[in-house]
């Protein structure tokens, strides 16, 4: 399995209060991505990072923030979480470059944080 | 941009039988990759298989395999011999072939193994 954990693993705050998740992998892949998975819609993407201190918008980025300061960590910010925030995240990393080896295509997912907003 | 569509919120088979889940995508692009997750209920996702737009022979892994149908956008996953072990939500998704390789999903379908 690839080396990605998330913390926490599971959250119940408040509407209103900031949160923070946090990815970190030790696999030295240089993309990572956050996605929230919500019943009928699929994982969607939040943001991705293809650097350190390089981050691009996804699909439902409003209310999101990201930071990248070191290859190995992503952090996710509700800067005031709101009740349609409740969701699951996940966060992915690839590394598209494989030198000889071609193309990497894959992403490797981590186990998730169910994050509850009342 | 791309939409990934699953028609089947739910699917119900036999232990033993064969299943398929549909899955349609729309997309501009001629190279792409699309890819099958299993979600079991510890919600750790697992890549089943994937397939590369350019490459016509349908891929396969042990007991699931898929029919590619690129003119009518078509990415279909056939489990034979169904498990118990393979109940969980499966998603279809796409990635193009270029640029920052994020994953488009479709809804996900909720397949039940019954024994």
């Amino acid at each position: 399995d690839a080396g990605i954990t998330q913390s926490p693993r599971h959250k119940v705050t408040e509407t209103g209060t900031p949160v923070t998740l946090r990815c970190h992998q030790t696999e030295n892949h240089r993309y990572m991505y956050w996605y929230r998975q919500d019943p009928g819609h699929g994982l969607r993407l939040i943001h991705y990072s293809y650097g350190v201190k390089d981050t691009d918008k996804g699909e439902v980025s409003d209310g999101y923030s990201v930071s990248r300061s070191k290859t190995e960590d992503f952090l996710l910010t509700l800067e005031s979480a709101t009740s349609s925030q409740t969701s699951v995240y996940f966060c992915a990393i690839s590394e598209p470059y494989l030198g000889t080896s071609g193309r990497g295509d894959e992403q490797f997912f981590g186990p998730g944080t169910r994050l509850t907003v009342l | 941009a791309q939409t990934v569509t699953q028609s089947q919120p739910e699917m119900s088979v036999q232990e033993a039988e064969t299943v398929t889940l549909s899955c349609t995508y729309d997309t501009s692009e001629n190279n792409y990759y699309l890819f099958w997750y299993k979600q079991p209920p510890s919600r750790q996702m697992i890549l089943v298989i994937r397939q590369e737009a350019y490459k016509q022979q349908n891929a396969t892994e042990n007991r699931f395999s898929v029919n590619f149908q690129k003119a009518a956008k078509s990415f279909s996953l056939k489990i034979s011999d169904s498990q118990l072990g393979d109940t969980a939500m499966y998603f279809c998704a796409f990635m193009g072939w270029q640029g920052a390789q994020k994953l488009v999903f479709g809804q996900g379908t909720r397949l039940t193994i019954n024994p």
